[in-house]
């Protein structure tokens, strides 16, 4: 089991929003920024948000990331079906000395 | 364009050793930290360790301490993973990850050399 806690699975309609939630602790999230990444099959995670709420450069608005307290989430507005794929939170925890993901969230889209 | 190459993967027998390189371009490779991060089949991402840019400092997944040791070679921008006493839930797809600011946090991520260990 993971050191952050993620929904196996989320789905939403297209066109509408979609949250993926991340839970951890004050020794991971609760202090320690969180990143976002996404993957389709077959292919390499992709930076999707970073310091908690921050878009690299070529990624749309619709995606946007939160923190509050030990959890974060991460949130697909306009869905697409090209949005269909896993999602991963990550960040330091300061405890293990260690870099700690999420299981991944799977997003189907309707 | 930053581009991360794996190799070294294969099938090896439990208890046997492999060596993992990640050859690295498009960056100031010494100025970045650098980790290995894998995916066994069907599963989530692990973290297994990063090197500081220098190679000083490192640091590693419980799972694997004594039996991996990452480095690398700044002069050839490459990055290496030894991996020792090879388990059978060392199974995975393993990537090479170029940090941005932090060490936990990647924006180039390699295509991932294949890791098999069974008898």
């Amino acid at each position: 089991q993971s050191v952050l806690t993620q929904p196996p699975s989320v789905s939403a309609a297209a066109g509408q929003k979609v949250t993926v939630s991340c839970s951890g602790s004050s020794s991971n999230i609760g202090n320690n920024y969180v990143s976002w990444y996404q993957q389709f099959p077959g292919t390499a995670p992709k930076l999707l948000i970073y310091d908690n709420n921050k878009r690299p450069s070529g990624i749309p608005d619709r995606f946007s990331g939160s923190k509050s307290g030990t959890s974060a989430t991460l949130d697909i507005a306009g869905l697409q079906t090209g949005d269909e794929a896993d999602y991963y939170c990550g960040t330091w925890d300061s405890s293990l000395i260690a870099v700690v993901f999420g299981g991944g969230t799977k997003l189907t889209v309707l | 364009e930053v581009q991360l190459l794996e190799s070294g993967g294969g099938l090896v027998q439990p208890g046997g050793s492999l060596r993992l390189s990640c050859a690295a371009s498009g960056f100031t490779f010494a100025n970045y930290a650098m980790s290995w991060v894998r995916q066994a089949p069907g599963k989530g991402l692990e973290w297994v360790a990063t090197v500081t840019g220098p190679g000083s400092t490192t640091y590693y997944i419980q799972s694997v301490k004594g039996r991996f040791t990452i480095s690398r070679d700044n002069s050839k921008t490459t990055l290496y993973l030894q991996m020792n006493s090879l388990r059978a839930e060392d199974t995975a797809l393993y990537y090479c990850g170029k940090t941005y600011r932090s060490i936990d946090l990647y924006d180039s991520w390699g295509q991932g050399t294949l890791v098999t260990v069974s008898s």
